[in-house]
């Protein structure tokens, strides 16, 4: 079955303490974006690969980290967690060779952050 | 900043009326645009892309796209409570990976 898959699904932690959202596509699709979704402001992008070993920033860049070492496997990185990003997230990936970028989304991580 | 507005809602329309969502842009060079579907606590799922001006319709949904105003639509016809959910207005600028989202419109239909 075609999926992206994200884990873990949920995750409390606490200030500081650096953590990892691992994110996977079997499509072998080349790009690969992570979202942070919330109240009022809507899907915003966090950072983005073109493929292996090419990212950029998105809207929101501070705070993550990330890299793309394989194709299939996007992780997201928090060196040092805030408050501020408690959030849901989200992994997507596309082909981006068809007429449309139609982008294929994980099921969402909801990260607290106390 | 590359911005996209829809109205938050809620948008209450009854069962079997037409459903009108919009969406504004304030990219000109925005080249691709997108209508996600998202029910709560779900991930955004496509159902809906246009890249000309004019209409293009897929079952009971079609989208309307006006590059001159900058405005892209999304009806939907026969509304069921199934289509209860929030809608996801995505524009594509550039790269085929850099999307941005508006907030989306909440729709309810009642019964």
């Amino acid at each position: 079955e075609a999926q992206v898959t994200q884990n873990p699904r949920y995750l409390i932690t606490v200030t500081g303490k650096k953590l990892t959202v691992t994110c996977s596509q079997n499509m072998n699709h080349e790009y690969m974006s992570w979202y942070r979704q919330d109240p009022g402001l809507g899907l915003r992008q966090i950072y983005y690969s073109m493929n292996v070993e090419v990212t950029d920033k998105g809207d929101v860049p501070e705070g993550y980290k990330v890299s793309r070492k394989e194709k299939r496997n996007f992780p997201l990185i928090l060196e040092s967690p805030s408050p501020n990003q408690t959030s849901l997230y989200f992994c997507a990936s596309s082909s981006g060779q068809d007429s449309y970028n139609e982008q294929f989304f994980g099921p969402g991580t909801r990260l607290t952050v106390l | 900043q590359k911005e996209v507005e829809q109205n938050s809602g809620p948008l209450s329309v009854p069962e079997g009326a037409i459903a009108s969502l919009n969406c504004t842009y304030s990219d000109r060079g925005s080249q691709s645009f997108f209508w996600y579907r998202q029910y709560s606590g779900k991930s955004p799922e496509l159902i809906m892309f246009i890249y000309s001006n004019g209409d293009k319709e897929d079952g009971r949904f079609t989208a309307q796209l006006n590059k001159a105003s900058q405005y892209v639509s999304l009806l939907i016809r026969d509304s069921q409570p199934s289509d209860s959910a929030t809608y996801l207005c995505a524009v594509e600028s550039g790269t085929a990976s850099k999307l941005t989202f508006g907030t989306g419109t909440r729709l309810q239909v009642t019964l």
